[in-house]
Protein backbone atom coordinates (compact mmCIF):
# COMPACT_ATOMS: atom_id res chain seq x y z
CA UNK A 1 0.00 0.00 0.00
CA UNK A 2 1.39 3.40 -1.62
CA UNK A 3 2.20 5.57 2.02
CA UNK A 4 3.82 8.80 2.68
CA UNK A 5 7.11 8.44 4.70
CA UNK A 6 8.72 11.36 6.31
CA UNK A 7 12.32 11.70 7.90
CA UNK A 8 13.50 11.99 10.46
CA UNK A 9 11.53 10.61 13.26
CA UNK A 10 12.64 12.67 15.77
CA UNK A 11 14.58 15.78 15.61
CA UNK A 12 16.43 17.50 17.95
CA UNK A 13 17.67 20.83 17.79
CA UNK A 14 18.76 24.24 19.55
CA UNK A 15 16.83 27.28 19.53
CA UNK A 16 17.91 29.60 16.95
CA UNK A 17 18.85 26.77 14.56
CA UNK A 18 17.64 25.87 11.40
CA UNK A 19 15.78 22.53 10.53
CA UNK A 20 14.72 20.75 7.42
CA UNK A 21 11.94 18.13 7.65
CA UNK A 22 11.22 15.70 4.82
CA UNK A 23 8.60 14.36 2.99
CA UNK A 24 7.60 11.89 0.49
CA UNK A 25 4.53 12.07 -1.00
CA UNK A 26 2.73 9.43 -2.93
CA UNK A 27 3.70 9.32 -6.14
CA UNK A 28 0.84 10.31 -7.93
CA UNK A 29 -0.23 12.51 -5.74
CA UNK A 30 -0.88 16.50 -6.40
CA UNK A 31 -1.03 18.11 -3.97
CA UNK A 32 0.81 18.40 -0.62
CA UNK A 33 0.25 19.32 3.17
CA UNK A 34 2.06 20.09 6.43
CA UNK A 35 0.15 20.33 9.54
CA UNK A 36 1.71 20.34 13.24
CA UNK A 37 0.96 19.22 16.54
CA UNK A 38 2.28 20.77 19.63
CA UNK A 39 1.78 17.90 22.70
CA UNK A 40 -1.45 17.84 23.90
CA UNK A 41 -2.98 20.15 21.34
CA UNK A 42 -4.40 20.07 18.19
CA UNK A 43 -3.64 19.24 15.02
CA UNK A 44 -2.85 22.11 13.00
CA UNK A 45 -2.98 23.52 9.04
CA UNK A 46 0.44 24.95 8.15
CA UNK A 47 0.51 24.93 4.80
CA UNK A 48 -0.81 23.48 1.13
CA UNK A 49 1.04 23.28 -1.93
CA UNK A 50 0.15 22.28 -5.60
CA UNK A 51 1.76 23.05 -8.75
CA UNK A 52 5.36 24.12 -7.28
CA UNK A 53 3.34 26.69 -5.20
CA UNK A 54 1.51 27.52 -1.93
CA UNK A 55 -1.65 27.28 -2.47
CA UNK A 56 -2.87 28.36 1.30
CA UNK A 57 -1.31 29.06 4.46
CA UNK A 58 -2.62 29.48 7.89
CA UNK A 59 -1.58 32.31 10.43
CA UNK A 60 1.02 29.80 11.73
CA UNK A 61 2.96 29.77 8.52
CA UNK A 62 4.70 33.06 9.49
CA UNK A 63 8.32 34.33 7.15
CA UNK A 64 10.34 31.81 10.13
CA UNK A 65 8.82 28.66 7.46
CA UNK A 66 8.96 28.06 3.93
CA UNK A 67 8.68 24.72 1.77
CA UNK A 68 10.00 23.62 -1.24
CA UNK A 69 9.52 20.87 -4.02
CA UNK A 70 13.25 20.08 -4.93
CA UNK A 71 12.79 17.87 -6.81
CA UNK A 72 10.15 15.13 -8.24
CA UNK A 73 9.86 13.25 -4.86
CA UNK A 74 9.93 14.93 -2.23
CA UNK A 75 8.47 17.80 -0.19
CA UNK A 76 9.90 19.81 2.48
CA UNK A 77 9.30 21.99 5.51
CA UNK A 78 11.67 24.07 6.58
CA UNK A 79 11.59 26.24 9.87
CA UNK A 80 14.64 29.33 10.03
CA UNK A 81 15.79 30.13 13.48
CA UNK A 82 13.75 27.81 15.43
CA UNK A 83 12.24 29.16 18.98
CA UNK A 84 11.01 26.41 21.71
CA UNK A 85 7.37 26.88 20.62
CA UNK A 86 8.54 25.55 17.68
CA UNK A 87 8.30 22.26 19.59
CA UNK A 88 5.91 19.89 18.08
CA UNK A 89 5.08 16.61 15.83
CA UNK A 90 5.20 17.75 12.28
CA UNK A 91 2.65 15.98 9.88
CA UNK A 92 3.31 15.69 6.46
CA UNK A 93 0.24 14.63 4.06
CA UNK A 94 -0.24 14.33 0.53
CA UNK A 95 -3.61 13.97 -1.49
CA UNK A 96 -4.45 13.19 -5.67
CA UNK A 97 -7.14 16.35 -5.47
CA UNK A 98 -8.01 18.56 -2.36
CA UNK A 99 -10.53 17.13 -0.30
CA UNK A 100 -12.95 14.86 -2.11
CA UNK A 101 -10.63 12.11 -1.77
CA UNK A 102 -9.09 11.32 1.52
CA UNK A 103 -5.04 12.50 2.40
CA UNK A 104 -2.72 10.40 3.52
CA UNK A 105 -0.47 11.59 6.31
CA UNK A 106 3.31 10.49 7.16
CA UNK A 107 3.99 9.24 10.54
CA UNK A 108 5.36 12.51 11.56
CA UNK A 109 8.81 14.13 12.91
CA UNK A 110 8.68 15.01 16.43
CA UNK A 111 10.54 18.31 16.77
CA UNK A 112 12.33 19.24 19.78
CA UNK A 113 14.24 22.32 20.02
CA UNK A 114 16.00 23.12 23.22
CA UNK B 1 -15.10 30.71 12.56
CA UNK B 2 -15.62 27.35 11.56
CA UNK B 3 -14.39 24.92 14.59
CA UNK B 4 -14.80 21.17 15.33
CA UNK B 5 -14.93 19.92 18.84
CA UNK B 6 -14.58 16.55 20.05
CA UNK B 7 -16.18 17.20 23.76
CA UNK B 8 -14.74 13.71 25.52
CA UNK B 9 -10.98 14.08 25.93
CA UNK B 10 -10.71 10.84 27.14
CA UNK B 11 -13.10 7.29 27.10
CA UNK B 12 -12.26 4.08 28.71
CA UNK B 13 -14.66 1.24 27.76
CA UNK B 14 -14.22 -2.35 28.23
CA UNK B 15 -13.18 -4.73 25.49
CA UNK B 16 -16.44 -5.62 23.53
CA UNK B 17 -18.47 -2.99 24.93
CA UNK B 18 -19.61 -0.55 22.35
CA UNK B 19 -18.24 3.02 21.55
CA UNK B 20 -19.56 6.35 20.72
CA UNK B 21 -17.31 9.08 20.23
CA UNK B 22 -18.57 12.60 19.52
CA UNK B 23 -18.02 15.41 17.30
CA UNK B 24 -19.64 18.36 16.48
CA UNK B 25 -18.64 21.34 13.89
CA UNK B 26 -19.57 24.71 13.47
CA UNK B 27 -20.32 25.65 9.56
CA UNK B 28 -22.96 26.69 7.88
CA UNK B 29 -22.84 24.76 5.24
CA UNK B 30 -22.06 20.68 4.69
CA UNK B 31 -18.02 20.75 5.13
CA UNK B 32 -16.47 17.18 4.57
CA UNK B 33 -15.77 15.13 7.36
CA UNK B 34 -13.21 12.85 8.55
CA UNK B 35 -12.22 10.27 11.16
CA UNK B 36 -8.64 9.93 11.67
CA UNK B 37 -6.85 7.34 14.21
CA UNK B 38 -3.44 7.93 15.25
CA UNK B 39 -1.58 5.20 16.75
CA UNK B 40 1.47 5.32 19.31
CA UNK B 41 4.17 6.76 17.23
CA UNK B 42 2.31 6.35 14.29
CA UNK B 43 0.99 8.56 11.98
CA UNK B 44 -3.32 9.54 11.08
CA UNK B 45 -4.85 6.94 9.49
CA UNK B 46 -7.89 7.60 7.37
CA UNK B 47 -11.20 5.69 9.88
CA UNK B 48 -14.01 7.03 7.20
CA UNK B 49 -15.40 10.00 5.46
CA UNK B 50 -18.33 11.52 4.85
CA UNK B 51 -18.98 14.23 1.35
CA UNK B 52 -22.39 13.75 0.13
CA UNK B 53 -25.27 11.17 0.02
CA UNK B 54 -25.72 8.05 2.57
CA UNK B 55 -25.49 9.69 6.13
CA UNK B 56 -24.65 6.51 7.57
CA UNK B 57 -20.96 5.59 6.18
CA UNK B 58 -18.96 2.44 6.74
CA UNK B 59 -15.17 2.93 7.60
CA UNK B 60 -12.62 0.35 8.25
CA UNK B 61 -11.92 -1.96 11.34
CA UNK B 62 -15.87 -2.15 12.01
CA UNK B 63 -16.25 1.84 12.69
CA UNK B 64 -19.23 3.55 11.07
CA UNK B 65 -20.29 7.26 11.84
CA UNK B 66 -23.66 9.09 10.76
CA UNK B 67 -24.06 12.42 9.77
CA UNK B 68 -26.97 14.34 11.60
CA UNK B 69 -27.22 17.96 9.90
CA UNK B 70 -29.67 19.38 12.68
CA UNK B 71 -27.14 18.57 15.63
CA UNK B 72 -23.75 19.68 13.63
CA UNK B 73 -22.65 16.01 14.52
CA UNK B 74 -20.68 13.29 12.98
CA UNK B 75 -20.52 10.79 16.32
CA UNK B 76 -18.08 7.62 15.30
CA UNK B 77 -19.16 4.18 16.56
CA UNK B 78 -18.33 1.01 16.76
CA UNK B 79 -20.62 -1.91 18.53
CA UNK B 80 -18.17 -4.03 19.68
CA UNK B 81 -14.18 -2.31 20.61
CA UNK B 82 -11.23 -4.29 20.13
CA UNK B 83 -7.93 -3.99 22.51
CA UNK B 84 -6.37 -3.00 19.30
CA UNK B 85 -8.65 -0.08 19.21
CA UNK B 86 -6.80 1.73 21.67
CA UNK B 87 -5.69 4.78 20.08
CA UNK B 88 -5.93 9.06 19.63
CA UNK B 89 -8.93 9.84 17.23
CA UNK B 90 -9.19 13.32 15.45
CA UNK B 91 -12.56 13.96 13.66
CA UNK B 92 -11.68 16.45 10.71
CA UNK B 93 -14.10 18.78 8.70
CA UNK B 94 -12.82 19.91 5.15
CA UNK B 95 -14.27 23.32 4.30
CA UNK B 96 -12.19 25.38 2.20
CA UNK B 97 -9.80 24.60 -0.78
CA UNK B 98 -7.48 22.12 0.55
CA UNK B 99 -7.25 22.18 4.63
CA UNK B 100 -8.59 20.33 7.53
CA UNK B 101 -9.62 21.77 10.49
CA UNK B 102 -9.25 19.10 12.96
CA UNK B 103 -10.77 18.23 16.80
CA UNK B 104 -8.66 17.73 19.86
CA UNK B 105 -8.78 14.46 20.22
CA UNK B 106 -10.21 11.64 22.09
CA UNK B 107 -7.80 9.13 23.59
CA UNK B 108 -9.65 5.80 24.00
CA UNK B 109 -8.30 3.26 26.76
CA UNK B 110 -9.38 -0.22 26.16
CA UNK B 111 -9.44 -2.46 29.58
CA UNK B 112 -10.23 -6.45 29.79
Amino acid sequence: EPEVTQTPSHQVTQMGQEVILRCVPISNHLYFYWYRQILGQKVEFLVSFYNNEISEKSEIFDDQFSVERPDGSNFTLKIRSTKLEDSAMYFCASSEVPLNTEAFFGQGTRLTVV
Amino acid sequence: AQSVTQPDIHITVSEGASLELRCNYSYGATPYLFWYVQSPGQGLQLLLKYFSGDTLVQGIKGFEAEFKRSQSSFNLRKPSVHWSDAAEYFCAVGITGNQFYFGTGTSLTVIP
